[in-house]
């Protein structure tokens, strides 16, 4: 089936890391996203993975990728307060077919100083 | 390169009417999908447009539409509208190849609709 879990709330302090966790069912899954969304806003593509890779770093952003655990992390080096948002980890499914995204209810971080 | 952009940003319908809101999808994107938020049940998948045709569809009842104009535009309707349509209707655009899945999807501001 379809179906992607996260936490739902992440406090961290200001240049702390911050690690949002997520897992998927869907092993077909071909690529995984992660989206920022800030309040009143719509969602920021932040960056995504292919399921043939394990890591894939950008800039202060790192996903890592356990296909076996079907575990997606995402991971915020040096937190700012301008990262505070809600962050959505979604799957697309090979069987969904073409653009169709499933998501988590949204991990929502908060930072503080 | 312009985002895509939706219209209107707000919108207040009464309980049995009608509404259609619009997409403009980033230039040279030629598919369209869309996806409800609510805060019980998130971010769920209504439909997706490529060239035109609908090629993929959420589980939402037959109240909600859409379609796809030749430059890529898409609006989508949702009749007789009840109180649980409420919701934030976010539009993804994305290049769109004719059989292939397109890496990264780009979302709009949304469309905030309110039910009376």
């Amino acid at each position: 089936g379809e179906d992607v879990e996260q936490s739902l709330f992440l406090s961290v302090r200001e240049g702390d890391s911050s690690v949002i966790n997520c897992t998927y069912t869907d092993s077909s899954s071909t690529y995984l996203y992660w989206y920022k969304q800030e309040p009143g806003a719509g969602l920021q593509l932040l960056t995504y993975i292919f399921s043939n890779m394990d890591m894939k770093q950008d800039q202060r952003l790192t996903v890592l990728l356990n296909k076996k655990d079907k575990h997606l992390s995402l991971r915020i080096a040096d937190t700012q307060t301008g990262d505070s948002a809600i962050y959505f980890c979604a799957e697309r499914p090979l069987s969904g077919g073409y653009n169709k995204l499933i998501f988590g209810a949204g991990t929502r971080l908060a930072v503080h100083p | 390169k312009a985002g895509v952009t939706q219209t209107p940003r707000y919108l207040i319908k009464t309980r049995g009417q009608q509404v259609t809101l619009s997409c403009s999808p980033i230039s040279g994107h030629r598919s369209v999908s869309w996806y409800q938020q609510t805060p019980g049940q998130g971010l769920q998948f209504l439909f997706e447009y490529f060239s035109e045709t609908q090629r993929n569809k959420g589980n939402f009842p037959g109240r909600f539409s859409g379609r796809q104009f030749s430059n890529s535009r898409s609006e989508m309707n949702v009749s007789t509208l009840e109180l649980g349509d409420s919701a934030l209707y976010l539009c993804a655009s994305s290049l769109g190849l004719a059989g292939v899945p397109s890496y990264e999807q780009y979302f709009g501001p949304g469309t905030r609709l309110t039910v009376t």
